[in-house]
C-alpha cells in the first residue's frame, strides 16, 4: 500500500519566493495534517483537515502561511513570501477520520530559505 | 508550555536487553496517547498506542504503560536490537480532535 507522499523532497530558494509543497494522502484516509519540526520547537502541527475541510490552523505562524485540500487526494501548503525562519522540515500525515485512530507521516520536505 | 514532555534526550542500550523510554504529560484531558520511531531523513512511523481506558497496550517486543494519575506513560522495547535505534516520539491527543502533541523526542542507541 502507498504511504502518503510528499513532493518535493528537498527544496532550497531564496527568500522572498514563493515555496508550495505537495501532499497525496494515504487512500481512504479523510483526515490530513500539516506538520513543522525545527530543532528549536519540534513537531508542531500547523493546520488540519476532514474531509477536506480545515478545522484547525492555529498552528499555522503567519499569514505567509496558507494550506488547501481541493480533494480528497491533495493538498498543499505555501509559503508566500518566504523567509529564512521558515527553514525546517515540513510533514503530512493522514489518517481515517474518528476517535483513536493514529496518524501515518510522509517523509517530510526539507525546506531551505536562503 | 510544554504539554508532553521526555525528560531524556538519549538513551543507550545493549543488544539483548529492556529499552525503556518515558513520557510525561500535563493536560489532564489527553486520552489517546501514541509512540512514534523516526529514522533520519523519514517520517516518523507509527509504532504502538494505548487509550485512556488502559493501563497497558502489548504488540510483539513493544508495551506501552499507561499511569493516568502520575500522567506518565512509558515504552518498553525488548529484546532490543540495533535496528531500534532511532529517534522516539510520544505524542498525545484530546478528545476527537485528531490534534497530536509531540514530545521532544528520545534518541535510542542500541549497541551490539
Amino acid at each position: 500500500d502507498a504511504g502518503v507522499i510528499q513532493s518535493p523532497r528537498h527544496e532550497v530558494t531564496e527568500m522572498g519566493q514563493e515555496v508550495t509543497l505537495r501532499c497525496k494522502p494515504i487512500s481512504g484516509h479523510n483526515s490530513l495534517f500539516w506538520y513543522r519540526q525545527t530543532m528549536m520547537r519540534g513537531l508542531e502541527l500547523l493546520i488540519y483537515f476532514n474531509n477536506n475541510v480545515p478545522i484547525d490552523d492555529s498552528g499555522m505562524p503567519e499569514d505567509r502561511f496558507s494550506a488547501k485540500m481541493p480533494n480528497a487526494s491533495f493538498s498543499t501548503l505555501k509559503i508566500q513570501p518566504s523567509e529564512p525562519r521558515d527553514s525546517a522540515v515540513y510533514f503530512c500525515a493522514s489518517s481515517r477520520v474518528g476517535l483513536n485512530q493514529p496518524q501515518h507521516f510522509g517523509d517530510g520536505t526539507r525546506l531551505s530559505i536562503l | 508550555d510544554q504539554q508532553v514532555k521526555q525528560n531524556s534526550p538519549s538513551l543507550s542500550v545493549q543488544e539483548g536487553r529492556i529499552s525503556i523510554l518515558n513520557c510525561d504529560y500535563t493536560n489532564s484531558m489527553f486520552d489517546y496517547f501514541l509512540w512514534y520511531k523516526k529514522y533520519p531523513a523519514e517520517g516518523p512511523t507509527f509504532l504502538i498506542s494505548i487509550s485512556s481506558i488502559k493501563d497497558k497496550n502489548e504488540d510483539g517486543r513493544f508495551t506501552v504503560f499507561l499511569n493516568k494519575s502520575a500522567k506518565h506513560l512509558s515504552l518498553h522495547i525488548v529484546p532490543s536490537q540495533p535496528g531500534d535505534s532511532a529517534v522516539y516520539f510520544c505524542a498525545a491527543s484530546e478528545g476527537n480532535t485528531g490534534k497530536l502533541i509531540f514530545g521532544q523526542g528520545t534518541t535510542l542507541q542500541v549497541k551490539p
